[in-house]
């Protein structure tokens, strides 16, 4: 099992810029999480698809943020235009059951300049 | 108020020593509760589910109290492997999404 997959792992972007960030979660897994976690919030949950449907979008911060999840097996979450504030790690995580928990990517580690 | 809260410590302890942290939680409805471990600039991962019966893994014990709504998580003989950042995390109460505490940090001392 490869894991939930995220990419980059790494973003260095001016501000203004537009951001991707991806995500592939664990074959068979129908939940799909998007969260940031910065020093001084923790983790943020920013939305969550279940069955490649939006359920519940409540967190993500405004309208430069928006997430996709055209098919069960890719999910990105875009930042238009970027800003220093929205420098962070982003984290993807999956989930068959949530009573057996989530498995989380590796993150990745925006910084925008 | 938050959903979790959490004491973030630090909590700096000797090799060997047994440490407990705490979590409150606002939703009596709350169906599950779990404890996370992050290691630095890692993602967190799934450390063990605490049951209403309380449960034990090893070195860790994990124990839910539905009516004072806390959950703890008991490591006993410290590693310096056990340094991490312990989130505690609950459900909705419907189940389909998990709130996060801010983390406590524990820093094993050789």
């Amino acid at each position: 099992d490869a894991g939930v997959i995220q990419s980059p792992r790494h973003e260095v972007t001016e501000m203004g810029q537009e951001v991707t960030l991806r995500c592939k979660p664990i074959s068979g897994h129908n939940s799909l999480f998007w969260y940031r976690q910065t020093m001084m919030r923790g983790l943020e949950l920013l939305i969550y698809f279940n069955n490649n449907v939006p359920i519940d979008d409540s967190g993500m911060p405004e309208d430069r943020f928006s997430a996709k999840m055209p098919n069960a097996s890719f999910s990105t979450l875009k930042i238009q235009p970027s800003e220093p504030r929205d420098s962070a790690v982003y984290f993807c995580a999956s989930s068959l059951d949530l009573i057996r928990g989530y498995t989380f990517g590796s993150g990745t580690r925006l910084t925008v300049v | 108020r938050k959903e979790v809260e959490q004491d973030p410590g630090p909590f700096n302890v000797p090799e060997g020593a047994t440490v407990a942290f705490n979590c409150t939680y606002s939703n009596s409805a709350s169906q599950s509760f779990f404890w996370y471990r992050q290691d630095c600039r890692k993602e967190p991962k799934l450390l063990m589910s605490v049951y209403s019966s309380g449960n034990e893994d090893g070195r860790f014990t994990a124990q839910l109290n539905r009516a004072s709504q806390y959950i703890s998580l008991l490591i006993r003989d410290s590693k310096l492997s056990d340094s991490a950042t312990y989130l505690c995390v609950v459900t909705s109460n419907t189940g389909n999404q998990f709130y996060f505490g801010t983390g406590t940090s524990l820093t094993v001392i050789p």
